[in-house]
């Protein structure tokens, strides 16, 4: 079946614009999580959802991020006034209650100007 | 979460067996060893996880030492497609929804 996908792919943007990065999880996986990964700080867990609630955002390095899941399914992580510094690639994982493997995206890589 | 410490970079030829170590000596009883790993350009892939059981599957083989202090990843014939970032993580099963804690890795070159 269709593993977790992710858009865009690639994303450029200017410093100060607003981003959004989508998710859609694999059919039926009611976790979800973002990641992000840059070259200074290995990958990083930000926000997990448990349906549509997010219990768990202690990863969010501020208050310009955010994120959304809508119908225990797709999820929009949004970043508002980006910075150079947001500049990584943010990775989309999901997986079935109770489940050991995560499954990943391919990725959006973020590039801020 | 207990904290795990691995080599930054090994080399291993290909067809011969990659043994890539991972030391977690503070780990607590109810934690379980995972691995997963990152080939470039993609996101991270389950490989295995155990508790204290040596465990093995399609991919690979992972084995605990009775203590829990240390464990080791096997590839027993690995290929050029298993040159990858191998992240060793200890998690409680479940703890706070899952969420992955990734250290540096151990970058793994696979060579002809």
């Amino acid at each position: 079946g269709a593993g977790v996908s992710q858009s865009p792919s690639n994303k450029v943007t200017e410093k100060g614009k607003d981003v959004e990065l989508r998710c859609d999880p694999i059919s039926g996986h009611t976790a979800l999580y973002w990641y992000r990964q840059s070259l200074g700080q290995g990958l990083e867990f930000l926000i997990y959802f448990q349906g549509n609630s997010a219990p768990d955002k202690s990863g969010l390095p501020s208050d310009r991020f955010s994120a959304e899941r809508t119908g225990g399914s797709v999820s929009t992580l949004t970043i508002q006034r980006t910075q150079q510094e947001d500049s990584a690639v943010y990775l989309c994982a999901s997986n079935r209650d109770y489940d050991n493997e995560q499954f990943f995206g391919p990725g959006t890589r973020l590039t801020v100007l | 979460d207990a904290k795990t410490t691995q080599p930054p970079s090994m080399d291993c030829a290909e067809g011969r067996a990659a043994n890539l170590p991972c030391n977690h000596s503070t780990i607590s009883g109810n934690e379980y060893v995972y691995w997963y790993r990152q080939i470039h350009s993609q996101g991270p892939q389950y490989i295995i996880h155990g508790l204290k059981n040596n465990e093995t599957n399609e991919m690979a083989s992972l084995i605990i030492t009775e203590d829990r202090k240390s464990s080791t990843l096997i590839l027993p014939h690995a290929t050029l497609r298993d040159t990858a970032v191998y992240y060793c993580i200890v998690r409680v099963l479940y703890n706070q929804g899952g969420k992955l804690i990734f250290g540096q890795g151990t970058e793994l070159s696979v060579k002809p």
